[in-house]
């Protein structure tokens, strides 16, 4: 049971390049996640999904995408990659109902110079 | 705005000893939720403990505990018999039950280094 997956681990980008990263879970779960954590800021939300087909924007949502198209993947894109998207950034999942806690990936650390 | 204050940006402990790290948190609402989440080198977050707030009984998981004080919004997180392991950044967190927000407010974190 792999849980939680992100690929890729790192990756350096040139300002203005695109790419994409991609979170998948094998434990059935409807909600999942995208937050960033920043040194000194703790973990921001980024965008989230409730379900296969829907997303819907968190906290930081600016300058990235997300898409949904399949229940255990959750796909964050950024367009035109800025420096200031310089962050570690999580992927997490949770069943629905009664809150109990996320289930996170190990973190993608993404740099753009 | 929900927030969460983690005032000790770093503590330490000696091994075997027994530490407390401090969580404080800001909310209108009367039931939620607060976790405490640990961050080893590796990067993985990892759910240490889970406290709801209508639940007046502390949550205890093998060597972690928590003292939740709902009145005065505080939720300190207390490890024993610290071992090396247990060095990692600790992250406080809460959530709302109720209104939607699929949001989990974290707060900066305390960085806990333990001694050999």
């Amino acid at each position: 049971n792999a849980g939680v997956t992100q690929t890729p681990k790192f990756r350096v980008l040139k300002t203005g390049q695109s790419m994409t990263l991609l979170c998948a879970q094998d434990m059935n779960h409807e909600y999942m996640y995208w937050y960033r954590q920043d040194p000194g800021m703790g973990l921001r939300l980024i965008h989230y999904s409730v379900g296969e087909g829907t997303t819907a924007k968190g906290e930081v949502p600016d300058g990235y995408n997300v898409s949904r198209l399949k229940k255990q993947n959750f796909l964050l894109g950024l367009e035109s990659a800025a420096p200031s998207q310089t962050s570690v950034y999580f992927c997490a999942s949770r069943r629905p109902g009664r809150f109990r806690g996320y289930t996170f990936g190990s973190g993608t650390r993404l740099t753009v110079v | 705005a929900q927030t969460v204050t983690q005032s000790q940006p770093e503590m330490s402990v000696q091994e075997a000893e027994t530490v407390t790290l401090s969580c404080t948190y800001d909310t209108s609402e009367s039931d939620y939720y607060l976790f405490w989440y640990k961050q080893p080198p590796s990067r993985q977050m990892i759910l240490v403990i889970r406290q709801e707030a209508y639940k007046q009984q502390n949550a205890t998981e093998n060597r972690f505990s928590v003292n939740f004080q709902k009145a005065a919004k505080s939720f300190s997180l207390k490890i024993s018999d610290s071992q090396l392991g247990d060095a990692a950044m600790y992250f406080c967190a809460y959530r709302p039950t109720q209104g939607g927000s699929e949001k989990l407010v974290f707060g900066k974190g305390t960085k806990l280094t333990v001694n050999p």
